[in-house]
């Protein structure tokens, strides 16, 4: 199985700061044929089920505020915040679906105001 | 606008077996662009996916479930259902139904989630 491995567990930001969550694939997700990155990730509120955030390591989902932003190839991918706004407050995941239909999610990473 | 509403009990015994169904609405399960899933959460073990199931029938399940697990559609009904015989303590966790984009599945609507407790 392909394990993602996301850093920080935990992280608090003050509002309007930068946040930046890391995820470390164990194997590589770029598909040469296409060029593309098997990597998503997803916002998760108290309560709530996830929310797809962003497709292929850095495609926004329609919807989403352009201060959320993927990037990263290969099997290292980062998740940032530009400026934090009190509603980002959640855990957030990435999903592999390189190895699909077996896709894997990270252990998650708990957003919080500082 | 899609929504999936999930229904089934939320205890159930050691040794029995769990069954949850996903109704379907503002969309058709036999839409060939997605696949349904069931993924389950849990503190220990972070999300994990269960298994999917296309509008052919085709189904595809984790391996380390693949002995206990069947999904199936009910297309009349506009639902799909996940059936985990022999459950223990370990099955404890919070399942979400959830609908797959279909050739690189990420999971683009959820179900509310039902927390399911497997106690005597």
């Amino acid at each position: 199985d392909i394990v993602l491995t996301q850093s920080p567990d935990s992280l608090a930001v003050s509002l309007g700061e930068r946040a930046t969550i890391n995820c470390k694939s164990s194997q590589n997700i770029l598909y040469g044929a296409n060029d593309k990155n098997y990597l998503a990730w997803y916002q998760q509120k108290p309560g709530q089920p996830p929310k797809l955030l962003i497709s292929w390591a850095s495609t926004r989902e329609s919807g989403v505020p352009d201060r959320f932003s993927g990037s990263g190839s290969g099997t290292d991918f980062t998740l940032t915040i530009s400026s934090l706004q009190a509603e980002d407050v959640a855990v957030y995941f990435c999903q592999q679906y390189y190895s699909t239909p077996l896709y894997t999610f990270g252990q998650g990473t708990k957003l919080e105001i500082k | 606008q899609l929504q999936l509403q999930q229904s089934g009990p939320r205890l159930v015994k050691p040794s029995e077996t769990l069954s949850l169904t996903c109704s379907v609405s503002g969309g058709s399960i036999s839409d060939n662009n997605y696949c349904w899933g069931w993924i389950r959460q849990s503190p220990g073990k972070g999300m994990e996916w269960i298994g999917n199931i296309y509008h052919s029938g085709s189904t595809y399940y984790n391996p380390s479930l693949k002995s206990r697990v069947t999904i199936f559609l009910d297309k009349p009904k506009n639902q799909f259902s996940l059936k985990l015989t022999s459950v223990t303590a370990a099955d404890t966790a919070e399942y979400f139904c959830a609908r797959e984009i279909g050739g690189a599945p990420r999971i683009d609507s959820w179900g509310q989630g039902t927390l399911v407790t497997v106690s005597s």
